[in-house]
């Protein structure tokens, strides 16, 4: 079965105060990891693909890595507007094209 | 616009009386899935959908049936919701499997 565990449950950081959020994901093989943004009330909204180990992606203050048994979004100076929940997910080779698994998210808060 | 669509936003019912949630998208995808979103236990997919007269269960399929007769329509059909049931409903839609996500803005579903 597939497993994807999000840490931390929850971040509060300052305005500036760079950090890192994890995904830890257990699949037999990756078809695909995905970010997703979340903002209270409304549907995820799509940050970055990353399909195998050591690709990275960047997008304004936001870059995401990869390895073989997880994944980091590491957020720089960020911002209050940066302020969401961060959803992880996997696709899995040996699953149903289409099948999806969501993490619980980690639920950042930037202060001013 | 690009978008998915969903009908209603909110929905209060009582148990037993049956009801369909409608999902359209305007993007020409093939793949489109429901998720329910419920506090500490993520985003869990309901069911999906490769194309038209094919779809699949997801990780949390009891209770919900759905069809897929056009390419654009998605609607998720509950024959007895039960208080369980009351949750927020996402529909999402993906020109492929190992595309990005594009979600619905949700449906807040309370069953008494």
């Amino acid at each position: 079965e597939d497993q994807v565990t999000q840490s931390p449950e929850a971040l509060r950081l300052q305005e500036g105060e760079s950090s890192s959020l994890n995904c830890s994901y257990t699949v037999s093989g990756l078809r695909g990891l995905f970010w997703y943004r979340q903002d209270p009330g409304k549907g995820p909204e799509f940050l970055f693909t990353l399909y195998s180990a050591g690709e990275e992606k960047e997008k304004e203050r936001l870059k995401a890595t990869l390895t073989k048994k997880e994944s980091f979004l590491h957020i720089t100076a960020p911002k209050p507007e940066d302020s969401a929940t961060y959803l992880c997910a996997v696709q899995a080779l040996n699953t149903n094209a289409g099948k999806s698994t969501f993490g619980d998210g980690t639920t950042l808060t930037v202060k001013p | 616009e690009a978008q998915v669509t969903q009908n209603p936003r909110y929905l209060i019912t009582v148990t037993g009386k049956k009801l369909t949630v409608t999902c359209s998208q305007n993007m020409n995808h093939e793949y489109m899935s429901w998720y329910r979103q419920d506090p500490g236990l993520g985003l869990r997919q309901i069911y999906y959908s490769m194309n038209v007269e094919v779809t699949d269960k997801g990780d949390v399929p009891e209770g919900y049936k759905v069809s897929r007769k056009e390419k654009r329509n998605f609607p998720l059909i509950l024959e007895s919701p039960s208080p369980n049931q009351t949750s927020l409903y996402f529909c999402a839609s993906s020109p492929t499997e190992i595309y990005e996500q594009y979600f619905g803005p949700g449906t807040r579903l309370t069953v008494t």
